[in-house]
């Protein structure tokens, strides 16, 4: 059973670009969730989408977005780069997102602002 | 508010040494759920085990062990006889239900293990 996918695996971009990251998540999966993850701030929630629809969602400001496709797949989106969102970003996914289920996550994509 | 404190940041050990990962909780609900995650070098964590709040059984599986005691909200997870393929960040996790019927995932900080040969 593959594990969850997430491209790219890196990623350099300029303040003021925008960015895009993709996370297929495990096979029959609905849920999945993102997080920032840096040295000083450990694991940050992001947002959660299940069945297409955004249900959770962390305090992030707004540059950074999200959405889920109808086969569960999920990208992230930030926008405007600050040198601050230089970080690792996880997906992680869960068969329905419940309070029980653990995460599966991916590689994550490393996203370094210069 | 749900909080998850993992007090040691980074803990080295020589191989063959019990080593024990601390993590501390607090909750206002009687149902919730407490996770461990491994983080190795290459990024991806994986997940170790699952308790939920009405198991106070302890877990052993192989060298790794938990001791869950809601007295002291305490979650804690040991190695014994650590290996060099030990050393990782380890996150403890706590999730629990929303009014809105959605859950919240914290995680821990993180405690990074080395475990020297």
């Amino acid at each position: 059973k593959a594990g969850v996918t997430q491209t790219p695996r890196y990623l350099i971009k300029t303040r003021g670009q925008q960015v895009t990251l993709s996370c297929s998540p495990i096979s029959g999966h609905r849920s999945v969730s993102w997080y920032q993850q840096t040295p000083g701030q450990g694991l940050q929630f992001l947002f959660e989408y299940f069945s297409e629809t955004q249900r959770n969602k962390g305090n992030f400001p707004g540059r950074f977005s999200g959405r889920q496709f109808s086969n569960s797949r999920s990208e992230m989106n930030v926008s405007t780069l600050e040198l601050g969102d230089s970080a690792l970003y996880l997906c992680a996914s869960s068969l329905a997102g419940a309070i029980n289920q653990p995460q599966h996550f991916g590689d994550g994509t490393r996203l370094s602002i210069l | 508010a749900q909080k998850v404190t993992q007090a040691q940041t980074e803990i080295s050990v020589v191989e063959k040494e019990d080593v024990t990962l601390d993590c501390v909780y607090e909750t206002r609900d009687t149902t919730y759920y407490l996770f461990w995650y491994k983080q190795p070098p290459s990024g991806e964590l994986v997940f170790l085990i699952r308790r939920n709040s009405f198991d106070e059984q302890n877990e052993i599986s192989g060298r790794y062990s938990w001791n869950f005691q809601k007295s002291t909200s305490s979650f804690n997870f040991t190695i014994t006889a650590s290996q060099v393929v030990d050393s990782a960040v380890y996150f403890c996790a706590l999730s629990e239900a929303k009014a809105s019927g959605t859950y919240k995932y914290i995680f821990g900080t993180g405690t990074r293990l080395k475990v020297l040969a």
